[in-house]
């Protein structure tokens, strides 16, 4: 069965950086695309980044271009998120959601998330 | 950006009773591939959301029945014909047309009376 496992979550300092992973099984990860969705505490969804099944192509909502970057591991079935410079209004709970659609998204498996915390 | 707003943000409901959850972009979300790419999430208290509409009317697999989509350019809706205790969550409209950034709505609250 899909399953999506978020990891490296944790308490961080602004300013400083962390790097999260989904690691990912029962499918073929390599055929699909792959994003970032983050939901700060008690609030809603805000989707962060979107990397193409190859990598070929990453987009990334505005408020976290330049510091965060998607990468993938195709071979390690592995998605991640490398946070820099974070900020108090990062702390959220991120997921990975895997994406079956050809011209827009379609969200068909979530992770179950994990939390960054950014606080002094 | 695309705003999507929703409405009502909370809503109480008796269980039984229907309920009906608004979504307004601020364009159209007509793609010039003439489908429209809105989405509709559920999200029970504790879990990962979950898709149950797709392209404004399309129930996703394993979705109930009482579950349905409508509108057209800017203007959509959920439904609920009749609201059961697993229904309780927070629905989140998603606008795919003009992406990225991928939008959300800010969530409507269901909750029983």
């Amino acid at each position: 069965q899909v399953q999506l496992v978020e990891s490296g979550g944790g308490v961080v300092q602004p300013g400083r950086s962390l790097t999260l992973s989904c690691a990912a099984s029962g499918f073929t990860f390599s055929s699909y695309g792959l994003h970032w969705v983050r939901q700060a505490p008690g609030k809603g969804l805000q989707w962060v980044a979107v990397i193409w099944y190859d990598g070929s192509k990453k987009y990334y909502v505005d408020s976290v271009k330049g510091r965060f970057t998607i990468s993938r591991d195709n071979s390690k079935n592995t998605l991640y998120l490398q946070m820099n410079s974070l900020r108090a209004e990062d702390t959220a709970l991120y997921y990975c959601a895997r994406d079956k659609g050809v011209v827009s998204p379609e969200f068909d498996y979530w992770g179950q998330g994990t939390l960054v915390t950014v606080s002094s | 950006d695309v705003v999507m707003t929703q409405s009502p943000l909370s809503l109480p409901v008796t269980l039984g009773q229907a309920a009906s959850i608004s979504c307004r972009s601020s364009q159209s979300l007509v793609h010039s591939d003439g489908n429209t790419y809105l989405d509709w999430f559920q999200q029970r208290p504790g879990q990962s959301p979950r898709r149950l509409i797709y392209k404004v009317s399309n129930r996703d697999s394993g979705v109930p029945d009482r579950f349905s989509g409508s509108g057209t350019g800017t203007d959509f809706t959920l439904k609920i014909s009749r609201v059961e205790a697993e229904d309780v969550g927070v629905y989140y409209c998603m606008q795919g047309t003009h992406w990225p950034p991928l939008t959300f709505g800010e969530g409507t609250k269901v909750e029983i009376k």
